[in-house]
């Protein structure tokens, strides 16, 4: 059975810091890994997905690591500001999301 | 103890034709819902949430639309189908505070002919 870990659990930040979020998963056989993004009330928004056959994925601030071998990828946020505060979630197929880590940005 | 009910659990559509699927949750009141998509070879992606009967909320323009009749009941409807259209969809209920944990249903595999 797949299980998919995140840590931390919560990290609180200053405004400008680069930071790292962690997601581990026990099965390596997937095709594929989510990250998402939830706001407080609000549905999840994907932010990078890649395939098994990628090492990583850029977009914008947001770069995300994938090494199956490990069970392991990272999500980094450089720059980091208040807007990112959300909770980031994992989620690797099928539909087995990681508990998520909020992330509080401070100004 | 709460549970989310989809259906039908697949189905198959040719171009064309109309869409209704149909979600509800049981044993709690008042939960956010929210509409995903997985086509094939991508993630999940949210489609349309609602925080209230009759109130929703797009997050990306497509064929598809939804409606909230009742508190505990969200539809994915469209009038025509598009090929793009297949795929896995999931519908969730959410608490709406705090980290808001998302609970999915079974899913339906739409295949568009």
């Amino acid at each position: 059975k797949q299980e998919v870990t995140q840590i931390p659990a919560a990290l609180s930040v200053p405004e400008g810091e680069n930071l790292v979020l962690n997601c581990s998963f026990t099965d390596s056989a997937i095709y594929n890994l989510q990250w998402f993004r939830q706001d407080p009330g609000k549905g999840l928004t994907s932010l990078l997905l890649i395939q098994s056959s990628q090492r990583e994925q850029t977009s914008g601030r947001l770069n995300a690591s994938l090494d199956k071998s490990s069970g392991r990828s990272t999500l980094y946020i450089a720059a980091s500001q208040p807007g990112d505060s959300a909770t980031y979630l994992c989620a690797v197929p099928d539909m087995r999301f990681g508990a998520g880590t909020r992330l509080t940005v401070k100004p | 103890s709460q549970t989310i009910h989809q259906w039908p659990a697949t189905l198959v559509q040719p171009v064309g034709s109309p869409l209704s699927l149909e979600c509800t949750v049981e044993g709690t009141s008042n939960p956010n819902l929210y509409w995903y998509r997985q086509a094939a070879g991508r993630g999940l992606q949210l489609l349309f949430y609602s925080v209230g009967i009759g109130q929703i909320s797009s997050e990306v323009p497509q064929n598809l639309s939804a409606s909230r009749p009742q508190d505990r009941q969200f539809i994915l409807s469209s009038k025509k189908l598009l090929l793009s259209d297949s795929g896995f969809y999931l519908c969730a209920w959410g608490t709406g505070r705090g980290t808001d944990t998302q609970y999915f249903g079974p899913g339906t595999r739409l295949t568009v002919l």
